[in-house]
């Protein structure tokens, strides 16, 4: 049981690329969210899923897309990279609850924009 | 609608008692307790629901006062592995039954020999 998974750890892009932060958890959870964490502010919010299929905006979702296909998988996809958005990322999921339930988060990504 | 965590740090020697206070501006239906060591991601310490229902550590405490939607988490006999951030997460009700989880800014807590 490897709970919640993030790829890759570390990741350097330049101003304009785009990318996919990969996010798996084998709980068979339904819920699954992605938060942007920098320094002062807290965990935010990005999108969030109940389910497959079913995805909807968090607080902060602007540059940022996400998908939903199977249970398992939660990608990020990052649509044209700005220094903005250099931050760490996590992935969480929980159930049966959801958002009143455990929270269990991946390791994180560790993303820089130049 | 994010919550007011205090103090926004704390040192204390171990063995020493510490109080981390979480305040919203919203009704909650629960509020959930995290703790973040530095470069790793936040581990789940405790939830506390509306009602009254707990769930987490036995030797990590914590108070929700519903009516003044603060909660409180509290830490006795302060070990070096206490050490962290500590964030609370307050889950509020937006747009009929949908839920969210919005995060306080946390609380540095240095325990130090």
């Amino acid at each position: 049981n490897a709970g919640v998974t993030q790829t890759p750890k570390f990741q350097v892009l330049k101003t304009g690329q785009s990318m996919t932060l990969q996010c798996a958890q084998d709980m068979n959870h339904e819920y699954m969210s992605w938060y942007r964490q920098d320094p002062g502010m807290g965990l935010r919010l990005i999108h969030y899923s109940v389910g497959a299929g079913i995805t909807d905006q968090g607080e902060v979702p602007n540059g940022y897309n996400v998908s939903r296909s199977t249970t398992e998988d939660f990608p990020l996809r990052l649509l044209s990279a700005a220094p903005s958005q250099t931050s760490v990322y996590f992935c969480a999921s929980s159930s049966p609850s959801g958002t009143t339930d455990t929270q269990y988060f991946g390791p994180g990504t560790r993303l820089t924009v130049l | 609608q994010q919550p007011v965590q205090s103090p926004q740090a704390v040192i204390l020697r171990e063995g020493e008692d510490a109080v981390i206070n979480c305040s919203s501006s919203k009704a909650l239906y629960s509020v959930h307790w995290y703790r973040q060591k530095h470069g790793e991601a936040p581990v789940f310490l405790m939830i506390l629901l509306k009602g009254g229902e707990q769930k987490g550590h036995d030797k990590i405490s914590a108070s929700f006062n519903e009516k003044k939607q603060q909660s409180s988490l509290y830490l006795t006999a302060s070990q070096l592995s206490y050490s962290g951030t500590y964030f609370c997460g307050t889950e509020i009700t937006y747009a009929g039954n949908n839920r969210k989880l919005i995060w306080g800014l946390g609380t540095s807590l240095a325990v130090n020999p």
